[in-house]
């Protein structure tokens, strides 16, 4: 069973502040992709990742993709309250279970003006 | 483009009742899948269809969970009866599928909530 675990689990930040968002797994992941979402939405799709050392930036968000490819960053710089919200992170399988995704717990991110 | 589709929103009912969520995914896309989503926490997979054939049903309770997609479209998933543990969020996604990196697309999800 492949499991994805996310740190911290709740993250309270100033407007301006910088934070980071990790995933972690013992297993290793054909893609990763973090997830935004927000109250009474569902998860909406931010960035996939394929290659191990990939570092891939969305404006002010920066996503790396482990060189082993069993983990995982999400790095937002100067974050704003627009950026609340639950991210998640979800690692692709390949193989047999090609089409499935583990996530991760989620990171709760509040950003208070 | 339209996005995937979700009916109904909110859902209250009493333990014991059956209940039903429907799910129209994107146009085109072969995979859809039906997931339970805790508050705060990340979606479980209850069952993976591609096109009308359930592929991956392990974590579905089939004792009182059901599901279908009988025309590859969309896909409707029932339980009954209900228990007051089935209080959650029921989300549906679906992806293009083969030939893409499992990117899925989510509908907004049916908040449950069983009395």
């Amino acid at each position: 069973t492949q499991l994805l675990e996310q740190s911290p689990q709740f993250l309270s930040i100033q407007e301006g502040e910088n934070l980071t968002v990790y995933c972690n797994s013992s297993s290793v992941f054909s893609s990763l992709q973090w997830y935004r979402q927000e109250p009474g939405e569902g998860p909406v799709l931010l960035v996939t990742v394929v290659t191990g050392g990939e570092v891939k930036k969305l404006k002010r968000l920066t996503f790396q993709f482990g060189d082993a490819r069993k983990d995982s960053s999400l790095h937002i710089t100067a974050a704003q309250p627009g950026d609340t919200g639950l991210y998640l992170c979800a690692g692709g399988a390949g193989g047999t279970s090609y089409g499935k995704l583990t996530f991760g717990q989620g990171t709760i991110l509040t950003v208070h003006p | 483009e339209a996005g995937v589709v979700q009916s109904p929103r909110y859902k209250i009912i009493e333990k014991k009742q059956p209940v039903a969520f429907w799910c129209n995914p994107i146009s085109g896309h072969n995979t859809l899948y039906w997931y339970l989503q805790n508050l705060g926490q990340g979606p479980e997979l209850l069952i993976r269809y591609e096109n009308e054939e359930a592929v991956d049903d392990s974590q579905l309770p089939k004792d009182r969970f059901s599901a279908e997609r009988l025309k590859g479209v969309d896909s409707t998933l029932k339980i009954q009866p209900a228990e007051l543990g089935d209080s959650a969020v029921y989300l549906c996604a679906s992806s293009l599928g083969a030939g893409t990196y499992n990117e899925q697309f989510f509908g907004p999800g049916t908040r449950l909530t069983v009395l």
